[in-house]
């Protein structure tokens, strides 16, 4: 069954660092993977996708993310954080050879400290 | 750009009351999906449509139902309400396509519903 792991809860950066949020995943198939950022009392907004081709994508607001399929992970980056980064953060899931849903992780609070 | 609309906002009900939730997609978009959150968790998926059929089906509840009108736009519909339904409801859209395309899903602002 597909899954998708975010194994911190929460993760604290100071701003003008560098921060990652970590992902894995577990389809049977080759995965389309996706990061979405919640904002508080906002609705989900997607920041970038992983399809196929370079395993480093590049999504809004400088994040970007990076495809290793040997590790099954796709963890988020941004070289430099800013305090208006501090929002919830879901790494999600499609496989392309069941259906359409997209399975969510339980979402990474990130608090960028100023 | 256009963005999806979802309505109401907010919505109060008591138990066992019914509530009607809207989606309006993306314009061009024909595709529409429902989820879940509740306090604290992670979005679950409930319910999808593509060209007014449902395409594939969550842990929607039968207190549940939901379509999707000729205009694109959907409604969940809520029945027998229970305290546990108190969540944000959020309604995504993607535009589809032959084939095994990939569909970005795009998310509304979502409906905050709380049961009493």
């Amino acid at each position: 069954a597909q899954s998708v792991a975010q194994p911190e809860d929460q993760v604290n950066v100071a701003e003008g660092n560098p921060l990652t949020v970590k992902c894995t995943y577990s389809v049977s198939g080759n995965p389309y993977l996706f990061w979405y950022v919640q904002y508080p009392n906002r609705g989900l907004q997607f920041l970038l996708k992983y399809i196929t081709g370079d395993n480093l994508v590049k999504g809004s607001y400088g994040f970007e993310a990076e495809f290793n399929k040997s590790q099954t992970s796709f963890h988020l980056k941004k070289p430099s954080a800013l305090v208006s980064d501090s929002a919830l953060y879901f790494c999600a899931v499609r496989d392309p050879s069941r259906d359409d849903k997209i399975i969510f992780g339980k979402g990474t609070r990130l608090h960028i400290l100023p | 750009a256009a963005g999806v609309i979802q309505s109401p906002r907010h919505l109060i009900k008591e138990k066992r009351e019914t509530a009607t939730l809207k989606c309006y997609p993306i314009p061009r978009h024909d595709t529409v999906y429902w989820y879940q959150q509740g306090p604290g968790q992670d979005p679950q998926f409930l319910i999808s449509f593509y060209e007014k059929m449902q395409s594939d089906k969550g842990s929607i509840p039968d207190r549940f139902s939901a379509q999707q009108f000729s205009d694109y736009h959907s409604e969940l519909n809520m029945s027998s309400l229970e305290l546990g339904d108190s969540a944000l409801y959020f309604c995504a859209s993607s535009l589809g396509t032959s084939g095994r395309a990939v569909k970005t899903q795009y998310f509304g602002p979502g409906t905050r519903l709380l049961v009493l």
